[in-house]
C-alpha cells in the first residue's frame, strides 16, 4: 500500500541555519502532497501542498518540490527562525478505493536554538 | 468560520470507565477523521467517515472502541471500557474531497483531546 518515510529526528538547528526534512514515498497512481506542521500543545495545520509533479509548494518561507522521478517531496527553508521549533508531518492523499484519506509520515521534531 | 471543534480538552479518568471524545466538524465538509497520537506509535488513523457513513475502521484498535456520526455535524469515538494503554492524544479532523476544484485532500484538525487513563 502507499506510505511515507520521513528522516528520523529530532532535528536541532541554529537559527538562521538552513533546513531540510527528507520525505519519500511510495504510491500508485498520482497522490498531491502535503506537509503539516504540529506546534506544541496544538493540532497538525496545513503548512504547504503541491498537487502534482513539479509543483512547488510555498508558505512561511519553507518550500517542496513533487519530484515524481525521485518519489521524494523534501521540506526546506532557508533561515529558520526559533518559533519555527515543531513537529513536521509529510503526507500523501490516498486515493484508492474511490475515497479520500490522508497517509502521514512519523513525524519529525525541529528544535531551533538561539 | 470555526474550525474542527474537540471536547473535552483534557480528561481524566480511571481503568475500566467509559470514555466519550466529541467533535464537530467545520460546516460542509463531508469527510470526518479521528486520529490517535503516541509517542511510541505516531499519528494512527482509527476510523474515517464519509456523508455520516463508516468507510474505512480497520485502525480501531480493540472492540473497545467504537465511532459514531449520527449526523453531519457531530461525532463521537467512544472508549469502553478505557484501559491504561488508551492514553494519548486524539485528534478529529474534517474535509472536504474537493477542495479547489480539485481532489487536494486537505484536511483540517481540532486541537485534540488528551486522555490519560489512570
Amino acid at each position: 500500500g502507499d506510505s511515507v518515510t520521513q528522516m528520523e529526528g529530532p532535528v536541532t538547528l541554529s537559527e538562521e541555519a538552513f533546513l531540510t526534512i527528507n520525505c519519500t514515498y511510495t504510491a500508485t497512481g498520482y497522490p498531491s502532497l502535503f506537509w503539516y506542521v504540529q506546534y506544541p500543545g496544538e493540532g497538525l495545520q496545513l503548512l504547504l501542498k503541491a498537487t502534482k509533479a513539479d509543483d512547488k509548494g510555498s508558505n512561511k518561507g519553507f518550500e517542496a518540490t513533487y519530484r515524481k522521478e525521485t518519489t521524494s517531496f523534501h521540506l526546506e527553508k532557508g533561515s529558520v527562525q526559533v518559533s519555527d521549533s515543531a513537529v513536521y508531518f509529510c503526507a500523501l492523499s490516498d486515493l484508492s478505493g474511490g475515497y479520500n484519506k490522508l497517509i502521514f509520515g512519523a513525524g519529525t521534531r525541529l528544535a531551533v536554538h538561539p | 468560520d470555526a474550525g474542527v471543534i474537540q471536547s473535552p480538552r483534557h480528561e481524566v479518568t480511571e481503568m475500566g470507565q467509559e470514555v466519550t471524545l466529541r467533535c464537530k466538524p467545520i460546516s460542509g465538509h463531508d469527510y470526518l477523521f479521528w486520529y490517535r497520537q503516541t509517542m511510541m506509535r505516531g499519528l494512527e488513523l482509527l476510523i474515517y467517515f464519509n456523508n455520516n457513513v463508516p468507510i474505512d475502521d480497520s485502525g480501531m484498535p480493540e472492540d473497545r472502541f467504537s465511532a459514531k456520526m449520527p449526523n453531519a455535524s457531530f461525532s463521537t469515538l467512544k472508549i469502553q471500557p478505557s484501559e491504561p494503554r488508551d492514553s494519548a492524544v486524539y485528534f478529529c479532523a474534517s474535509s472536504l474531497i474537493f477542495g479547489d476544484g480539485a481532489n487536494t485532500g486537505e484536511l483540517f484538525f481540532g486541537e485534540g483531546s488528551r486522555l490519560t487513563v489512570l
